[in-house]
């Protein structure tokens, strides 16, 4: 069945690079893209941005410039990099997969940002 | 950017009541492919978010067919008809034709 876990460090200091792993199953990441989104505590879901089956990316605007997605295929994993943290990028990051819709998605991981 | 406006932000419903979820762009979402890429979501407390509904009103496997959606444009509705306890949670309509953003949610609440 499908399945995607996240993983990554739950405390990061400001301005430091936020390093994340989505390790999915039941699936090929050349046959369906993944997506990264936030939710900070209590708040609503944010795009972060998403790999397509084909390799490409497409990023939120406003995080553009500090984010890069990649991954690798052999191990069915995809990355999340953003760099310059500051304490609002404090929330829970889900990866999901894309099927026209973010139809699995995993249960979270928890990243917190402060001094 | 594409701003996705969901009324109301809090419902309050009994078991059984039928309860609509409106969502609104500041597009139109209908891609140039002839798709409507406009769907929603379930996410029931301390849980992931769940699909219920996509390309505006086709039903995820799995989920009861008391959830419907319709819909074109910029005019998005969520219906479910006969709210059941386990409906709790917040429901969010996403967009993917133009970029990805999420409307800001409706808590649906049981009385």
């Amino acid at each position: 069945q499908v399945q995607l876990e996240e993983s990554g460090p739950g405390l990061m200091q400001p301005s430091e690079t936020l390093s994340l792993t989505c390790t999915v199953s039941g699936f090929s990441l050349t046959s369906n893209g993944v997506g990264w989104v936030r939710q900070p505590l209590g708040k609503g879901l944010v795009w972060m941005g998403t790999i397509w089956a084909g390799g490409s990316t497409n990023y939120n605007s406003a995080v553009q410039s500090r984010l890069s997605i990649s991954r690798d295929t052999s191990k069915s994993q995809v990355f999340l990099k953003m760099n310059s943290l500051q304490p609002e990028d404090t929330g829970t990051y889900y990866c999901a997969r894309v099927n026209n819709a973010f139809d699995y998605w995993g249960q979270g991981v928890m990243v917190t940002v402060s001094s | 950017d594409v701003v996705l406006t969901q009324t109301p932000p809090t419902l309050s419903a009994t078991i059984g009541q039928s309860v609509s979820i409106s969502c609104r762009s500041s597009q139109s979402l209908l891609h140039s492919n002839g798709n409507t890429y406009l769907h929603w979501l379930l996410q029931r407390p301390g849980q992931s978010p769940q699909l219920l509904i996509y390309l505006v009103s086709r039903l995820e496997s799995g989920v009861p067919n008391r959830f419907s959606g319709s819909g074109s444009g910029t005019d998005f509705t969520l219906k479910i008809s006969g709210v059941e306890a386990e409906d709790l949670g917040v429901y969010y309509c996403v967009q993917g034709t133009h970029a990805l953003t999420f409307g800001s949610g409706t808590k649906l609440e049981i009385k």
